[in-house]
């Protein structure tokens, strides 16, 4: 099974700053099945990213995504208020799916 | 718009049986497979399979077979996911979500997503 480590596990910030959150893929995988969500308190995940970089419609320009092989990253560049959530990543490969453990980005 | 309604809490014994639905709207429910996404409380994300809306062939995670059942009315747009003989560790929210997944181009990701049944298991 591929297994998905997100660092850290919480991430205090303010508003304005830059968050960068890391995930880390067990074994090599292919960029364009990985995937980031967002998931606020009581509701669905939400697409953010696709294909480790691409932003689904309705991602604010200031989410990024990047990386390849094994090393991903989510950067949001000036956090928002509504930007206080969880995130996960989420791979697709030999025929299953497996999300990272999420990263909590909370306000400092 | 495109849509995924799913049904209502439920509150089940131990040993009882589930059915929850997901209804799509908005668009041809068999041009997408769905997934199903389970959350127990306070914990992350955990795919359970998907089932292919064009055949009715569903795939089972390996954590989620035997009392799970995937299946579908494409005559209502509707997939179902089933659990029997609930346990208190099945007490969790159900996602559904769809799947957009190509190879050629590459690509995987789930756009939509239903809101989720609550499932309590509890004597």
């Amino acid at each position: 099974e591929i297994v998905l480590a997100q660092s850290p596990g919480t991430l205090s910030l303010s508003p304005g700053e830059r968050a960068t959150l890391s995930c880390r893929v067990s074994q090599s995988v292919t960029s364009s099945y990985l995937a980031w969500y967002q998931q606020k308190p009581g509701q669905a995940p939400t697409l953010l990213i696709y294909g480790a970089s691409s932003r689904a419609t309705g991602t604010p320009d200031r989410f990024s995504g990047s990386g390849s092989g094994t090393d991903f990253t989510l950067t949001i560049s000036r956090l928002e208020p509504e930007d206080f959530a969880l995130y996960y990543c989420q791979q697709f490969g030999r025929s299953e799916v497996t999300f990272g453990g999420g990263t909590r980005v909370e306000i400092k | 718009q495109v849509q995924l309604e799913q049904s209502g809490s439920e509150l089940k014994k131990p040993g009882a049986s589930v059915k929850v639905s997901c209804k799509a709207s908005g668009y041809t429910f068999t041009t997408y497979a769905v997934n199903w996404v389970r959350q127990a409380p306070g914990q992350g994300l955990e795919w359970m399979g998907w089932i292919n809306t064009n055949t009715g062939n569903p795939t089972y995670a390996q954590d989620f077979t035997g009392r799970f059942v995937f299946s579908l009315d494409t005559s209502v747009s509707t997939a179902y996911l089933q659990i029997s003989s609930l346990k208190a560790e099945d007490t969790a929210v159900y996602f559904c979500a769809r799947v957009r997944w190509s190879t050629d181009p590459p690509y995987y990701y789930m756009d939509v997503w239903g809101k989720g049944t609550t499932v309590t298991v509890s004597s």
